[in-house]
């Protein structure tokens, strides 16, 4: 069956550009995660979505970062007037049910802000 | 603060020999211990994991053992193979929350 999946793999922006980066997670898996690794460390939590609203964003680090999943399977992270700071993989994982911890992760997207 | 403290770094093991990566953590309401392996370009993935009911679980090669009193776990991977090597993260959370709390990660290179 087919795993996380994320659009585009790499996406190169200039500072101040708007992005968009889609994630399609497991088919029927209800929770939705986003993550961001940064070179060198491991992945850190941004937001967690259940069903179509976000369960919990305290690891949005400021409002310019915002994600949705409108009807409750893909989701898009969208980050706003982009910054070099931002530059790092973004991974989204999925899992079956809320509150089970076994995180499927996607391959990520590898953010790059010149 | 870092609630999850995960060492050494980087690590160089001969094939057929035994890698050990540690792990502590400060939050005593974390009830949730994974183990992650991530290849380069990939996302990481679930190796094992433990809850802090019981000392040790064993999956094949890989081995975790946890001391609930020293907050500590280890990972143990037995027999270790060159496909091993990868960076391994520990990782703690909640059962009742959803996010999972990453160390930084072990590079581990087993030598042919």
């Amino acid at each position: 069956g087919a795993g996380v999946s994320q659009t585009p793999s790499n996406k190169v922006t200039e500072k101040g550009k708007y992005v968009e980066l889609r994630c399609d997670p497991i088919s029927g898996h209800t929770a939705l995660y986003w993550y961001r690794q940064s070179l060198g460390q491991g992945p850190e939590f941004l937001i967690y979505f259940q069903g179509t609203g976000a369960a919990d964003d305290s690891g949005l680090p400021n409002d310019r970062f915002f994600a949705v999943r409108p009807e409750g399977s893909v989701s898009t992270l969208k980050i706003q007037r982009t910054e070099r700071g931002d530059s790092a993989v973004y991974l989204c994982a999925s899992s079956l049910l809320r509150h089970n911890n076994e995180q499927f992760f996607g391959p990520g997207t590898r953010l790059t802000v010149l | 603060q870092q609630q999850v403290k995960q060492s050494p770094q980087s690590l160089i093991v001969q094939k057929g020999g035994i890698s050990i990566i540690n792990c502590a953590y400060e939050n005593t309401a974390f009830d949730y211990f994974p183990w992650y392996q991530q290849f380069p370009g990939k996302g990481p993935a679930l190796l094992i994991a433990i809850r802090p009911d019981v000392s040790e679980k064993k999956e094949g090669r890989f081995t975790i053992s946890f001391n609930k009193s020293a907050k500590q776990f280890s990972l143990h991977i037995m027999d270790s193979q060159p496909g091993d090597s990868a960076t391994y993260f520990c990782a703690a959370s909640r059962v009742r929350d959803d996010k999972i709390i990453f160390g930084k990660g072990t590079r581990l290179h087993i030598l042919p």
